[in-house]
Order: C-alpha cells, then structure tokens, then sequence
C-alpha cells in the first residue's frame, strides 16, 4: 500500500519567514512521481511541481524550493519570505498504480498553511 | 494553457432534484476525473474516463452518473442526492492515465449544497 504522511496539519507564520512543509511517502515501487498541489480558499488545485524517483536534485523556482531525499523518503517543500497570498493549504501526493494500465493520485491529508501580515 | 473549466461554481439543490456539474478542458488532455472533497480532507477520486471510455468508478452511489460525451467535456449528473452529498466537486484532466508521470490540472471546482 502507498501513503502519504503530512504531519503538520496547520502552520501559522508572520509575513517574510520562511517555512517548510513536510511530506513523507512509503511505496515498494522502485519508480514513481511525486507531487505538490497547491489548494488556496477559491478551491482550485494548482499544480506546483512534479518529480520523479530518479531525480533526487533540489529545485527552486523563486521563492519555492522542493528537497527530495529517497534515502529517508521525504519530499519537502519550503517557501522563503513568505507573504500572504501563500496562505492556502498545500497537497503532497504520490502516483500509485491503480489497474488496468492506469494511475491514480495519493494525497496526504494537506497542510494549511497561514501566512499573517 | 492549463486550463480546466467548471460550471456551476455554486449549485443548491434539493434532495429530489436533478442537476448536472460540468466541467471541460482544450488542452487535448484524454483523461479526465471527477473528485469529491470535504472539508478539511484531500481529494477523493470518484471516476476516470480514458479516451472517452469509464476506465475507474471508485464505488461511487448510483445518484452519481458521470458522462464523456466527447475528449474535451466531462459532465456529473446529479439525482436524489443526500444532504451528506454536500461537498466541493472537482474535475481534473491529464494527457493520459497509463503513465505515472502524468501530471492532473484540476478545475476551480462546483461547491455543492444539498438541503
């Protein structure tokens, strides 16, 4: 089975800090892709980043930065100098195999994430 | 363009009225999804549509009907729906469902209220 563990249910932090959500995975595939969403209060899922098990390097795309590590599972996400339209509640998610040649999306259970002026 | 569009953004209706949810995307994407989430909660994943066909129905009630009537538009229909039915629908769509990498652009989603 495929799970995805966000521990941190909700982050509150003061405009221009920097967090970092985390996101562990467990699967027994040897390759697979992982995912950040980003859900603020409109309700769209927007697509933040995707990666895959090979690619262990760390990217940044301007104040976002993403730290995938296989050794300990982990595919964390950081934002640097906040600001409050971050404020939203981010989704990790793990590409399962799902039968019959497709493949469905494992969420964990989000973290909300708070940023206060 | 990753757009997916979504109709209604709001829709009230009543436990013995029918009602459809509609959602399309021009990406040329041959999958799309339709999602349930409550609050507080990720997404659930209700259906699949591969290439216009049902390829996923994840045990979802009969007052559930989804439609593919073309690769560019998914509807929901919608009968004798429970208050408990109340949630945010989304729709999603993807190149394709036969790859793990395939990355899901999701709608802005139908808020749903049963009364």
């Amino acid at each position: 089975a495929q799970k995805v563990t966000q521990a941190q249910t909700e982050i509150s932090v003061v405009e221009k800090e920097d967090v970092t959500l985390d996101c562990v995975y467990e699967t027994r595939d040897t390759t697979y892709y992982l995912f950040w969403y980003k859900q603020p209060p409109s309700g769209e899922l927007v697509f933040l980043i995707r990666r895959n098990s090979f690619d262990e390097q760390n990217e940044i795309s301007g104040r976002y930065s993403w730290n995938f590590q296989k050794s300990t599972s982990s595919f964390n996400f950081t934002i640097t100098a906040s600001q409050v339209v971050d404020s939203a509640v981010y989704f990790c998610a793990l590409s399962e195999y799902s039968g019959a040649g497709s493949y469905q999306l494992t969420f964990g259970k989000g973290t909300k994430l708070s940023v206060i002026p | 363009d990753t757009e997916v569009t979504q109709t209604p953004k709001h829709l009230v209706m009543g436990m013995t009225n029918k009602k459809s949810l509609k959602c399309e995307q021009h990406m040329g994407h041959r999958a799309m999804y339709w999602y349930k989430q409550k609050a507080k909660k990720p997404p659930e994943l209700m259906f699949v549509y591969s290439y216009e066909k049902l390829s996923i129905n994840e045990s979802v009630p009969s007052r559930f009907s989804p439609e593919c009537p073309n690769s560019s538009l998914l509807n929901l229909h919608l009968h004798a729906l429970q208050p408990e039915d109340s949630a945010l629908y989304l729709c999603a769509s993807s190149l394709e469902t036969s790859g793990f990498q395939e990355t899901q652009y999701f709608g802005p989603g139908t808020r749903l209220l049963v009364l």
